[in-house]
């Protein structure tokens, strides 16, 4: 059972253009969205995340919004530069857990 | 900054053969664990720990065992590898959710 849906799976996107990620979930008990950023031959990092009591968070040219209602969220990049070329994954947690549920990831390509 | 560390980093397995794939955190987290990424499906959840002699069964433990020896070691056995294992492997560490440190990942390809 897919509890995290992400789109799409792959992007390819221009230098300077604005770069949009999404992802739905199921579970309404989910209040901790993170978003990693994978490199070739590298782990995940973390990018930026967002707790379900707010709808928007920024971190420079990183944006993630949230959608409770709608029970979607999703990443933007603006000014996308070939260094952002990377798989992003989208992921969900409750209060409690110690437990990541992953989206399945969104592999994004900057062409200069 | 949180440092884990994995051996090996690419490993070719035969199929019934054991394979032990090790990983080390330096930052005295509790908390460790196993995921498995394989393209469509993401990072799955296969077996994490609170602590020093602790195991949990994730999300797709099947086939595979876990051992926490001590805080800074975790290790992920497979005692008969079967081509369907095939993937690249992922440790983590730490205390909270939002805070999980990847190591580099362990290619395992079993023949």
């Amino acid at each position: 059972q897919q509890q995290v849906r992400q789109s799409p799976q792959s992007l390819t996107v221009w230098e300077g253009g604005t770069t949009v990620l999404t992802c739905s979930y199921e579970d309404s008990t989910f209040n901790y969205f993170p978003w990693y950023q994978q490199f070739p031959g590298e782990g995940p990092a973390l990018l930026i995340s967002i707790l379900s009591v707010s709808d928007k968070k920024e971190d420079g040219r990183f944006t993630t919004f949230f959608n409770k209602r709608e029970k979607k969220l999703s990443l933007h990049i603006i000014d996308s530069q070939p260094g952002d070329s990377a798989t992003y994954f989208c992921a969900a947690s409750y209060s409690g857990s110690w437990q990541l549920i992953f989206g399945s990831g969104t592999q994004l390509t900057v062409m200069p | 900054e949180a440092a884990v560390t994995q051996s090996p980093r690419n490993k070719v397995a035969v199929t019934g053969g054991k394979v032990t794939l090790s990983c080390n955190q330096t930052n005295n987290h509790n908390n460790m664990y196993w995921y498995r990424q394989d393209t469509g499906h993401g990072l799955r959840l296969i077996h994490y720990s609170y602590g020093a002699g602790s195991t949990e069964k994730g999300d797709i433990p099947d086939g595979y065992k876990a051992s926490r020896p001590s805080q800074e070691n975790f290790s992920l056995i497979l005692e008969l590898a079967t081509p369907s294992q095939t993937s690249v492997y992922f440790c983590a560490s730490g205390d909270r959710v939002n805070e999980q440190y990847f190591g580099p990942g362990t290619r395992l390809t079993v023949l």
